[in-house]
């Protein structure tokens, strides 16, 4: 079956450790993205990527890092430097490869990062 | 700025009838999307809408009024399986994606 698989769906790690987010995607899809979801807010856009070795910052970048090096996957790093990390992380993408404006996005399972 | 506001939480009784609002503010208007998204899961698309009216799909309709900045997705025959959040979504003008926090409906038997 075609989907979006992250992994993996409850992440602990201590403060000041970077970690890594898995995002795989078998739907052929061109483009993918990774959300930031807190309690009373919205989705908030991280990353994105339209094409294999091509990415673009969102509105929250700072203290995270990315890498397209193949189109199925689209892992996100949490690093030292950001300052709240506990959230939970969607990640997503769309058929089409221009944007999530023209199109449903079909999301991943989520990730819950809680940082002790 | 840009905004979008929805009810926080909402409680309705298994059968009957909810209608969830949704207002915007956005630099621009280019669609709005309803997803459905249960505790600790991925949102699911819902509904699409971009021109004035009411868009009907089983038991789940969308309406949107452009001239009013406001939206509403209305949820039929309630089942307790519908018990989840309710995120509305509006495209600007910059096609980018304007993401409301959610309305949580509780479904009571």
């Amino acid at each position: 079956d075609g989907g979006i698989t992250q992994s993996p769906k409850y992440l602990f790690r201590k403060e000041g450790q970077n970690v890594t987010l898995s995002c795989e995607q078998n739907l052929n899809h061109d483009a993918m993205y990774w959300y930031r979801q807190d309690p009373g807010q919205g989705l908030r856009l991280i990353y994105y990527s339209q094409i294999v070795n091509d990415f673009q910052k969102g509105d929250i970048a700072e203290g995270y890092s990315v890498s397209r090096e193949k189109k199925e996957s689209f892992p996100l790093t949490v690093t030292s430097a950001q300052k709240n990390p506990t959230a939970f992380y969607l990640c997503a993408s769309s058929p089409e490869g221009a944007s999530l404006a023209y199109t449903e996005a079909f999301f991943g399972q989520g990730t819950r990062l809680t940082v002790v | 700025g840009q905004n979008i506001d929805q009810p926080t939480e909402m409680t309705a009784t298994e059968g009957a009838i909810v209608q969830i609002n949704c207002t915007y503010q956005t630099s621009g208007f280019n669609g709005l999307f309803w997803y459905q998204q249960h505790a600790g899961e991925a949102p699911t698309f819902l509904s699409y809408n971009v021109l004035d009216g009411l868009e009907e799909k089983g038991r789940f309709s969308s309406f949107l009024s452009r001239s009013k900045g406001y939206s509403y997705l209305l949820l039929k025959e309630l089942q307790m399986k519908d018990s989840a959040s309710y995120l509305c979504a509006v495209v600007d003008s910059n096609y980018q994606l304007i993401w409301g926090a959610g309305t949580k409906l509780i479904i009571k038997p």
